[in-house]
């Protein structure tokens, strides 16, 4: 069963400096892994999705890694602002492919 | 574009009422997928579809039912409403399966008195 962690729950950082989230799993497996975003209230948006096939996907600031070796992903956002603050969610596929397992999150705030 | 729309938005139950979240999709997706949310529990899927007919169980499916006559809705029903299921309940759809961007609608905030 795929399991997937997110460490640290919480995280406060100054407006401008550089993010970065981390996502582990336990199968390697993996078809793909997905980010999301999720504000108070809200539903999530998704930022990213990752390939098996691939090691990065970039958006705009987003940017997001995956090592299925080391079962981890890592989201950096760059040049951080308020406006980021939100909880961010990443989710993988158990190995049949149509059930998504999600971490805990990671709550983000960014100070101005 | 509506995208994923979720009604209600809030609702308030007595235990063992029944009812129905209802959702719908017009992105012509074959996928979608109902999940509770829970604080310290995380995104928990209760049940999928890859298409109309088709549906399957997730990881907590007890105590709820859905059905998928169209591509585009996917309701969830409460069968006997507990104080266990208040939460937050979400829809969610995508191309095909988890393989492809997915979009969630809005949430339904359930209360179970």
């Amino acid at each position: 069963k795929q399991e997937v962690t997110q460490i640290p729950a919480a995280l406060s950082v100054p407006e401008g400096e550089n993010l970065v989230l981390n996502c582990s799993f336990t199968d390697s497996a993996i078809y793909n892994l997905q980010w999301f975003r999720q504000d108070p209230g809200k539903g999530l948006t998704s930022l990213l999705l990752i390939q098996s096939s691939q090691r990065e996907q970039t958006s705009g600031r987003l940017n997001a890694s995956l090592d299925k070796s080391s079962g981890r992903s890592t989201l950096y956002i760059a040049a951080s602002q308020p406006g980021d603050s939100a909880t961010y969610l990443c989710a993988a596929p158990e190995a049949a492919g149509n059930k998504l397992t999600f971490g805990g999150g990671t709550r983000v705030l960014v100070k101005p | 574009n509506a995208g994923v729309t979720q009604t209600p938005k809030f609702q308030v139950l007595k235990t063992g009422q029944s009812m129905t979240l209802q959702c719908a999709q017009d992105m012509n997706h074959e996928y979608m997928s109902w999940y509770r949310q829970d604080p310290g529990m995380g995104l928990r899927l209760i049940h999928y579809s890859v298409g109309a007919g088709i549906t399957d169980q997730g990881e907590v499916p007890n105590g709820y039912n859905v059905s998928r006559s169209t591509t585009e809705d996917f309701p969830l029903r409460l069968l006997s409403a507990a104080p266990s299921q208040t939460s937050v309940y979400f829809c969610a759809s995508s191309l095909q399966g988890s393989g492809n961007t997915i979009y969630f609608g809005e949430g339904s905030w359930l209360t179970v008195v």
